[in-house]
This record gives C-alpha cells, sequence and structure tokens, in this order.
C-alpha cells in the first residue's frame, strides 16, 4: 500500500538553528501535502498545506518565515523550521494526498524535534 | 468555526466492548474518520465514513453515524490490550483535504 516517509525522525537541536524536516510519498504522487503539529497529550493541529509547485497555505496563527514549507517535486514537501527555540520543540507529522486513486490521506510516521 | 470533541479518557475491560464518542459542528463535513496513535508513533487510519451514511462495520470495529445530531461513535469489540492507544476522530469537507481533529481519547484496556 502507500507509504509516506517523514526523515528526520527524531531530532535534537540547539536554539538558533534550523532544522529541515523531510515528507516523502513512496509510491504515489501527492499534489497536495499537510503538516500538522502535535503537543504532548493534544491534537494535532494542522500549520500549513503543502501543494507542489506554488506556495503554501498556512493556517492562522502560524508564521510562514518561522515554518517553511517547499513542495518542489510531486513526492516531496519540506518543513524547515528556522532559527529554532526550546517552544518549537514538538511532533511534526505530515500528511500526503493519493489524488489519483481514492483520495485517501497517508501520514507519515512523525519527527520529534527537542530544542535545547 | 469547526470544532471536533471528544471524552479525553476511556478505561474498560480487556474482552468488553470500547465506545468513543465524538461530536463535529461542520455541517459540511462529509468524511469522518478514526486513527490510531500509539505512543511516540504517527497516525494508523482504523477506519472512515461517508456522511450519507449511517453505519460501517469492519472486523471488531463499527462506526455510528447521526449526521443530524453531528455525533459519530466508534466501538471496538472484544477490546484487547493491544488496543490501547490514543483515538482520534477527524472530520473532512472532502477527501484528501485538510483534517480538523478531535483532542483525542485515551483508551485504557485492562486485563
Amino acid at each position: 500500500g502507500a507509504v509516506v516517509s517523514q526523515h528526520p525522525s527524531r531530532v535534537i537541536c540547539k536554539s538558533g538553528t534550523s532544522v529541515k524536516i523531510e515528507c516523502r510519498s513512496l509510491d504515489f504522487q501527492a499534489t497536495t501535502m499537510f503538516w500538522y503539529r502535535q503537543f504532548p497529550k493534544q491534537s494535532l493541529m494542522l500549520m500549513a498545506t503543502s501543494n507542489e509547485g506554488s506556495k503554501a497555505t498556512y493556517e492562522q496563527g502560524v508564521e510562514k518565515d518561522k515554518f517553511l514549507i517547499n513542495h518542489a517535486s510531486l513526492t516531496l514537501s519540506t518543513l524547515t523550521v528556522t532559527s529554532a527555540h526550546p517552544e518549537d520543540s514538538s511532533f511534526y507529522i505530515c500528511s500526503a494526498s493519493n489524488r489519483k486513486e481514492s483520495g485517501e490521506l497517508f501520514f507519515g510516521e512523525g519527527s520529534r524535534l527537542t530544542v535545547l | 468555526g469547526e470544532d471536533v470533541e471528544q471524552s479525553l479518557f476511556l478505561s474498560v475491560r480487556e474482552g468488553d466492548s470500547s465506545v468513543i464518542n465524538c461530536t463535529y459542528t461542520d455541517s459540511s463535513s462529509t468524511y469522518l474518520y478514526w486513527y490510531k496513535q500509539e505512543p511516540g508513533a504517527g497516525l494508523q487510519l482504523l477506519t472512515y465514513i461517508f456522511s450519507n451514511m449511517d453505519m460501517k462495520q469492519d472486523q471488531r470495529l463499527t462506526v455510528l453515524l447521526n449526521k443530524k445530531d453531528k455525533h459519530l461513535s466508534l466501538r471496538i469489540a472484544d477490546t484487547q490490550t493491544g488496543d490501547s492507544a490514543i483515538y482520534f476522530c477527524a472530520e473532512s469537507a472532502n477527501q484528501g483535504g485538510k483534517l480538523i481533529f478531535g483532542q483525542g481519547t485515551e483508551l485504557s484496556v485492562k486485563p
């Protein structure tokens, strides 16, 4: 079946550095990918919708200059947390839609970011 | 705005049935989903239902939808310790579109 892969699964960085998280659809083309953020014991909050070849659409309250999203190909979207701070520590999850098939959404395994 | 509500905790004994409830506010919700998340892991799609359906059954899982009351439930028959996880209800206006999630229900299954 379709698989969405995220990398890295876990990253620890120092405050002030930038971190890139990749989301790949492994066996289908995803024109749209979604980035979610999850705090401990809380729900998933949609951050942005990533569209291949165009600018991402950010949800209200999400800083687009802080969370840079690039969707350069039909199988890859990246989320870059720029100048990370401890409050950016969270679990980031992407999902991708296989619109050619059922349109079902597939989720990656998530990337846990810890900013020291 | 769109809102999805779930109770936060549910505790059952192994072998019993579990019923996890969810309410939503968006009347344009077309697709309703149940996801399972184990500690430190991503989301696993359990099942979904279209808004023009009342019920869907898949092995031990039964989803009931009351569209009038905007109420969705997930019943797990013969609950096992391996079912212990957080269960998220989510809704979407279109398949493959953005999802609005509930807070998640932590299911604890006691032997």
